[in-house]
C-alpha cells in the first residue's frame, strides 16, 4: 500500500460511454499526476497538477478531462474514447520536485 | 517530451551474477534523476532520487551512480536474486513538476 489509491482497478467501457477514474492520496503531497501506460511503450505523462493548478497538459486529446478539486483528489473524466485509449492509467503524487513519486495500483481500461 | 533513454530494453541474469544498465538523459535544466522498480501486478516503487553530479546511492544489493554533466546514470545489481526480477525505470525531473520516464529495462533473474 503506497498511500495512493485508485478506483476502479478495472474498467470496460463502450466508445459512447462517460466514466471517471478517481485517485486519492493522503500523504500531504502537493503535486498529482496522470500517466498512461500502453503496451510496450514508456509511461506517458498526461497531466500534472501542482497545488490544484494544472501545470502540464501534454497534448492529450480533449476526450480526457482532468479535475483536481483539492490537493488529495484527482479525477480523469473520460468520454467518447477510442479503442486505442485502452491502457493502464496510473496516478502518482509527490511533494516537491526533488522527491520520489508514489504511485497507485492503476486502472486497467478497456474500450470496446 | 524529454528524451530519457534506457538500455538495454531487457536482460537475463543468472542468479548470483551482477549486472548493470544505463539511463541517459538531456543534462539541461536538470533537477533530479529517479530510479523506480516496477514488479508485475504492483505499482512502481522508488529506489533512488539523485540530484548531485557524482552522487552514488545504495539500497541493499542495488546501487546507482549519476553523471549530470554527460547525462547518464547507471543502476547496479550485485549478486542478483529471483526477487530482483522487475522492470527498472528511470525518470528525469526538470525545472517544473514534470517527471518524464524512460521505457525501462526488464530484468529476469534465472534461478
Amino acid at each position: 500500500e503506497t498511500g495512493v489509491t485508485q478506483t476502479p482497478r478495472h474498467l470496460v467501457m463502450g466508445m459512447t460511454n462517460k466514466k471517471s477514474l478517481k485517485c486519492e492520496q493522503h500523504l500531504g503531497h502537493n503535486a498529482m499526476y496522470w500517466y498512461k501506460q500502453s503496451a510496450k511503450k514508456p509511461l506517458e505523462l498526461m497531466f500534472v497538477y501542482s497545488l490544484e493548478e494544472r501545470v502540464e497538459n501534454n497534448s492529450v486529446p480533449s476526450r480526457f478531462s482532468p479535475e483536481c478539486p483539492n490537493s488529495s483528489h484527482l479525477f480523469l473524466h473520460l468520454h467518447t474514447l477510442q479503442p486505442e485509449d485502452s491502457a493502464l492509467y496510473l496516478c502518482a503524487s509527490r511533494q516537491g520536485m526533488n522527491t520520489e513519486a508514489f504511485f497507485g495500483q492503476g486502472t486497467r481500461l478497456t474500450v470496446v | 517530451i524529454l528524451n530519457v533513454e534506457q538500455s538495454p530494453q531487457s536482460l537475463h541474469v543468472q542468479e548470483g551474477d551482477s549486472t548493470n544498465f544505463t539511463c541517459s538523459f538531456p543534462s539541461s535544466n536538470f533537477y533530479a534523476l529517479h530510479w523506480y522498480r516496477w514488479e508485475t501486478a504492483k505499482s512502481p516503487e522508488a529506489l533512488f532520487v539523485m540530484t548531485l553530479n557524482g552522487d552514488e546511492k545504495k539500497k541493499g544489493r542495488i546501487s546507482a551512480t549519476l553523471n549530470t554533466k554527460e547525462g547518464y546514470s547507471y543502476l547496479y545489481i550485485k549478486g542478483s536474486q529471483p526477487e530482483d526480477s522487475a522492470t527498472y525505470l528511470c525518470a528525469l525531473s526538470q525545472d517544473d513538476y514534470k517527471l518524464s520516464f524512460g521505457a525501462g529495462t526488464t530484468v529476469t533473474v534465472r534461478a
